[in-house]
């Protein structure tokens, strides 16, 4: 059973850069895709993006200038950067997995984290 | 960009059957996921491929996909049900969109 854990900063300033990691454990790492998500309080989720042990990386066009994840497979980790945060990237992120096809479900989620961005 | 649009809410007593709706542009030619999320949690999968149930998913949850709706079903509505609820697909040109979500009231 796959486990994945989430870390990073939760109160950043605005034009903060936001770093968040999420670790797996538990399965296997190459065989995934590894996806960020987010929902701002209240409100419902938007994809972000995602990438694999290839290093290939989408992103959600509407942050497309913003957004870098990077994947770590000697460490089974995927990271999260978003630059120059303002007050609309305040939300809960999520970590997430799905399998190689490209309409396969999110599967595995981690816990969220809360990441505030105020001055 | 793909829009999906879901009611806002959704009231059922307990027992009965809560039908969920996710209106979407020939969505019925698209896979269909469907996540269950409580409050202070996050989404946990409930159907996919519009009508495959995850295991560990009781059978009191069905899905249906034609057209333009896809339907999340819950038949025999128990108060644990009771969470907000979202579609979501794979589009080729807008990656993966959710739908607007749903709270579901268990009466």
């Amino acid at each position: 059973q796959v486990q994945l854990q989430l870390w990073g900063a939760g109160l950043l300033k605005p034009s903060e850069t936001l770093s968040l990691t999420c670790s797996v454990s538990g399965g296997s790492f190459s065989a995934f895709y590894w996806i960020w998500i987010r929902q701002p309080p209240g409100k419902g989720l938007e994809w972000l993006g995602e990438s694999n042990h290839g290093g290939r990386p989408k992103y959600n066009p509407s942050l497309k200038s913003r957004v870098i994840i990077s994947v770590d497979m000697s460490k089974k980790q995927f990271s999260l950067n978003l630059s120059s945060v303002t007050a609309a990237d305040t939300a809960v992120y999520y970590c997430a997995r799905r399998d190689l096809p490209a309409a396969s479900p999110f599967d595995d989620w981690a816990q969220g984290t809360l990441v505030t961005v105020s001055s | 960009s793909y829009v999906l649009t879901q009611p806002p809410s959704v009231s059922v007593a307990p027992g009965q059957t809560a039908r969920i709706t996710c209106g979407g542009n020939n969505i019925g030619g698209k896979s269909v996921n469907w996540y269950q999320q409580k409050p202070g949690q996050a989404p946990v999968l409930v159907v996919y491929d519009d009508a495959d149930r995850p295991s560990g998913i009781p059978e009191r949850f069905s899905g249906s996909n034609s057209g333009n709706t896809a339907t999340l079903t819950i038949t025999r509505v128990e108060a644990g049900d009771e969470a907000d609820y979202y579609c979501q697909v794979w589009d080729s040109s807008s990656e993966y969109v959710f739908g607007t979500g749903t709270e579901v009231t268990v009466l």
